[in-house]
């Protein structure tokens, strides 16, 4: 079993909906929660990163972490075509690595 | 600013040889860590250099190894090429070693025939 749980989708919504992408995750070390996003023949890149529990909003995109049943979600407001690419959850045990694990990533496309 | 860059972009080669790619990190930044990309086992942490020394592997044979330069370039190279092999070869760069700075690369597609 993957240290890190992340269903690959295809998901494709109408714009305008709201997305929830979802992992899970069977270690209790990990501390340090981030999603990255990752358009097609580009690398990755950070969109949140949010440590231990709670919540953490920037613009459009919410990021909630909830320890107690190692579960973090990524939700995405008003979603637009733009927005369509794969999403990839990954945790760390410190903030002070390079070293982090990373989810399969979940394919989303956004429909005009 | 210019981003991390990797060369080549692509390559090919056959089981057997080997390889080396190549990682200019971020100006400033001095922590390269290295990523395996494929369809089935997704995004996999090989290593991370930090200051020219390897701070941390991932469970990789060591036929992946690494090194790190003075100037923070990054190199990793691959012996005895496996079909598995084939994957996207991902850079990523931060300054110190502090996850809210990472930044990645491109990545470098290698294609084992």
């Amino acid at each position: 079993q993957k240290e890190v749980e992340q269903d690959p989708g295809p998901l494709s919504v109408p714009e305008g909906a709201i997305v929830s992408l979802n992992c899970t995750y069977s270690n209790s070390a990990f501390q340090y929660f981030m999603w990255y996003r990752q358009y097609s023949r580009k690398g990755p890149e950070l969109l949140m990163y949010t440590y231990s529990s709670g919540n953490k909003e920037d613009g459009r995109f919410t990021a909630q972490v909830d320890k107690s049943s190692k579960y973090i979600s990524l939700f995405i407001r008003d979603s637009q075509p733009s927005d369509s690419a794969t999403y990839l959850c990954a945790m760390s045990r410190s903030s002070n690595t390079g070293k982090l694990i990373f989810g399969q990533g979940t394919t989303l496309q956004v429909k005009p | 600013k210019a981003g991390v860059t990797q060369t080549p972009r692509y390559l090919i080669k056959t089981r057997g040889q080997q390889v080396t790619l190549s990682c200019s990190p971020i100006s400033g930044h001095r922590s390269v860590s290295w990523y395996q990309q494929t369809p089935g086992q997704g995004l996999q942490f090989l290593f991370e250099y930090f200051s020219e020394t390897q701070r941390n592997k991932g469970n990789f044979p060591g036929r992946f190894s690494g090194r790190q330069f003075s100037n923070s370039r990054s190199e990793m190279n691959v012996s005895t090429l496996e079909l598995g092999d084939s994957a996207l070869y991902l850079c990523a760069s931060s300054f110190g070693a502090v996850q809210e700075t990472q930044y990645f690369g491109p990545g470098t597609r290698l294609l084992v025939l």
